[in-house]
């Protein structure tokens, strides 16, 4: 099965600042990449997805690159904001299910 | 429009009792998966419906999950005996279509503590 690692699983970042985000996957056949923002106390929310048929897409502050060679995505998170604290989960899709990474908690400090 | 909702959003039951969690998806959507959430960690698949299709049950951690879907509809989780150990967030997600890139929408999540 798919196997999705995650990193650095904490973030601290002063506000303005950008934040990266590393996940790797294992099953090369994964074809859609989602990112997932989860505040406190909520369910996942996606923010933003790339197809295997793209190798970069942006969202405002917000971009997410493939490498799908290397089997690596990243998510790029400019001009951060203390609303952008949160959890962020990245998510390999191979077939229907989605595997995700462990998580990376993301504190952006005034 | 409505997104996916789940109830309760909180559940504190004993050891050894059993519960019950529901999911109502968006509406339209064929596709619904569970996940749960343990304190500090990613999310764990436990099983899926797609229409009228076998669920893909892989994912449950024994047999005291079990879970349907009526209708094609609203999803229930039931988990039997409790054990300390089930206490997590449950998640509820819908899509459109399993099939290619369908986007997976998700409920608030049931915060279940078993005592």
């Amino acid at each position: 099965g798919e196997n999705v690692e995650q990193h650095p699983s904490t973030l601290s970042v002063q506000e303005g600042d950008s934040a990266v985000i590393k996940c790797t996957y294992s099953d090369s056949a994964s074809n859609y990449f989602p990112w997932y923002k989860q505040e406190l106390g909520k369910g996942p929310q996606l923010i933003i997805d790339i197809r295997s048929n793209v190798g970069e897409k942006k969202d405002q502050r917000i971009a997410v690159t493939l490498n799908k060679t290397a089997k690596h995505f990243s998510l790029h998170i400019t001009e951060t904001q203390p609303e952008d604290s949160a959890v962020y989960f990245c998510a390999a899709k191979d077939d229907y299910k989605l595997s995700f990474g462990a998580g990376t908690t993301v504190t952006v400090r005034a | 429009g409505a997104g996916v909702s789940q109830s309760p959003s909180n559940k504190v039951t004993e050891k050894g009792k059993d519960v019950e969690l529901r999911c109502d998806p968006i509406s339209g959507h064929t596709a619904l998966y569970w996940y749960r959430q343990s304190l500090g960690q990613g999310l764990e698949f436990l099983i899926y419906f797609q229409g009228n299709s076998a669920p893909d049950k892989s994912g449950l951690p024994s047999d005291r999950f079990s879970a349907e879907r009526t209708g094609g509809s609203v999803s229930t989780l039931t988990i039997q005996r409790t054990q300390q150990e089930d206490s997590a967030v449950y998640l509820c997600a819908s899509s459109h279509s399993p099939s290619g890139e369908e986007t997976q929408y998700f409920g608030p999540g049931t915060r279940l503590l078993v005592l």
